[in-house]
């Protein structure tokens, strides 16, 4: 079966620090990867997206970056971290064959910046 | 930006009452679906409905699709305490990306 991991669970940072979020896929092979960022109260935002190693997509141009270094590896960075970083940052992943669009979430992290 | 728009924005009901959610888009689908989510967890799939069809259950919960009215309802019948949750549509997009609605919080009180 197939698992997602997402580490830390809970962050906080001070304004101007780095980040570095990690997520991984278990059981899968070349699976989409996303990630999602969700404010107090809102809806999910999509991020970034990647189809393969090394192969990243950004949705919505900020302070944020993300790469693919291994098949399912999924990292999200900052090097200066804001106040409106703060949310709730989850990975997600889809099985790239079958034709079925469903995603898998992993647990997320809380991330606050102060 | 957002592409399905749920509502109510929240919703409060007692155990064994049904819950009904509805969300509503812009542009055409190829399908619509509905995650789940509890409070500081990720999401959860519930139900995909294909734009070629109208309605499809899954043990208490009933999904419709009406793609004149660019529309979609979530029926949870004779909700339980544990359904409390936020409740997301959500609509496909390139390379297979979702869009996300912000979602209806819904409290079963017992």
């Amino acid at each position: 079966s197939q698992t997602i991991h997402q580490w830390p669970a809970t962050l906080v940072q001070p304004v101007g620090s780095p980040l570095s979020l990690e997520c991984t896929v278990e059981g899968t092979s070349n699976p989409n990867l996303y990630w999602y960022r969700q404010a107090a109260g809102r809806g999910l935002q999509l991020l970034f997206y990647s189809v393969g190693i090394g192969q990243i997509s950004s949705e919505v141009p900020q302070n944020l970056s993300a790469s693919r270094p291994q098949d399912r590896q999924f990292i999200l960075s900052s090097k200066k971290l804001l106040l409106s970083d703060s949310g709730f940052y989850l990975c997600a992943w889809r099985r790239l064959a079958g034709g079925y669009n469903e995603q898998f979430f992993g647990p997320g992290t809380r991330l606050t910046v102060l | 930006s957002q592409q399905g728009e749920e509502d109510p924005q929240a919703l409060s009901i007692q155990e064994g009452e049904n819950a009904t959610m509805n969300c509503s888009y812009k542009t055409s689908i190829n399908n619509l679906q509905w995650y789940r989510q509890n409070s500081g967890r990720g999401l959860v799939h519930l139900i995909l409905i294909r734009s070629n069809e109208r309605e499809k259950h899954s043990g208490r919960l009933r999904v419709t699709l009406d793609t004149s009215k660019k529309s979609s309802s979530l029926l949870i019948t004779a909700s339980r305490a544990a359904d409390t949750a936020s409740y997301f549509c959500a609509t496909d997009g390139r390379y297979s990306t979702l869009t996300f609605g912000k979602g209806t919080m819904l409290l079963v009180s017992p």
